[in-house]
């Protein structure tokens, strides 16, 4: 399985943007991009995925570098609601929809 | 569109005993897969489920285990629990199984073996 790195923690303050690193210098030509995140005793979310292209969606956008060994997720104006555990993980499509956690990235946002 | 639902929510065991939990997915698909999620790491695949067959397995001894039924719903089976298969357990549900899909969770089921 493919893997990816990112910071344990992230702070943010509310009303303001956050960009969410995340390496994937192993990546293959068919993986996709997902990120999910997980708020505080639920299951994790979708937020976005992607192939080479950036992309964007009501939650947030999601840049590849052109190389695609990294990416990051961009929450636009972060809220507390947004205050959760992300996790960008690498897809590859020939083993179905396995999921591969891994720690991922807690994100604090203050008032 | 009701979303993925799991039951029970919680339940508590005694080691040695079997456990059964159970999941609908969202109308109209028909993956299901199943995660294990211990305090404080990130959730850790169990299964796979399509069109009622077996799609993937993870690391998981053969004490658990899991079928699909015809109306798509899933069960995962836990026989002779032990303290460490306290965690929460979440399904998920898609449309299909390639790598280009999303995955719709659960709430869970928190698990506490004793």
């Amino acid at each position: 399985d493919a893997k990816t790195t990112q910071p344990n923690s992230m702070e943010s303050n509310e009303e303001e943007p956050v960009h969410l690193p995340c390496n994937h210098s192993t990546i293959s030509g068919t993986d996709y991009i997902h990120w999910y995140r997980q708020l505080p005793s639920q299951g994790p979310e979708y937020v976005i995925h992607g192939l080479t292209s950036n992309v964007n969606n009501r939650m947030a956008s999601l840049a590849i570098a052109e190389d695609r060994k990294s990416s990051t997720l961009i929450l636009h104006r972060a809220t507390l609601r947004d205050a959760a555990v992300y996790y960008c993980i690498l897809r590859d499509p020939t083993y179905g929809n396995k999921l591969v956690f891994g720690a991922g990235t807690i994100l604090r946002v203050k008032s | 569109d009701a979303g993925v639902t799991q039951s029970p929510t919680h339940l508590i065991k005694t080691r040695g005993q079997h456990v059964t939990l159970r999941c609908s997915p969202i109308s109209g698909h028909k993956s299901v897969s199943w995660y294990q999620q211990v305090l404080g790491q990130g959730p850790q695949f169990i299964f796979q489920y399509y069109e009622k067959e077996e799609r993937g397995r993870g690391n998981f001894p053969d004490r658990f285990s899991a079928r699909q039924f015809p109306n798509y719903s899933s069960e995962l089976n836990v026989n002779a629990l032990l303290l460490g298969d306290s965690a929460l357990y979440l399904c998920a549900s898609s449309l299909r199984t390639w790598g280009d899909t999303e995955a719709f969770f659960g709430q869970g089921t928190r698990l506490t073996v004793v």
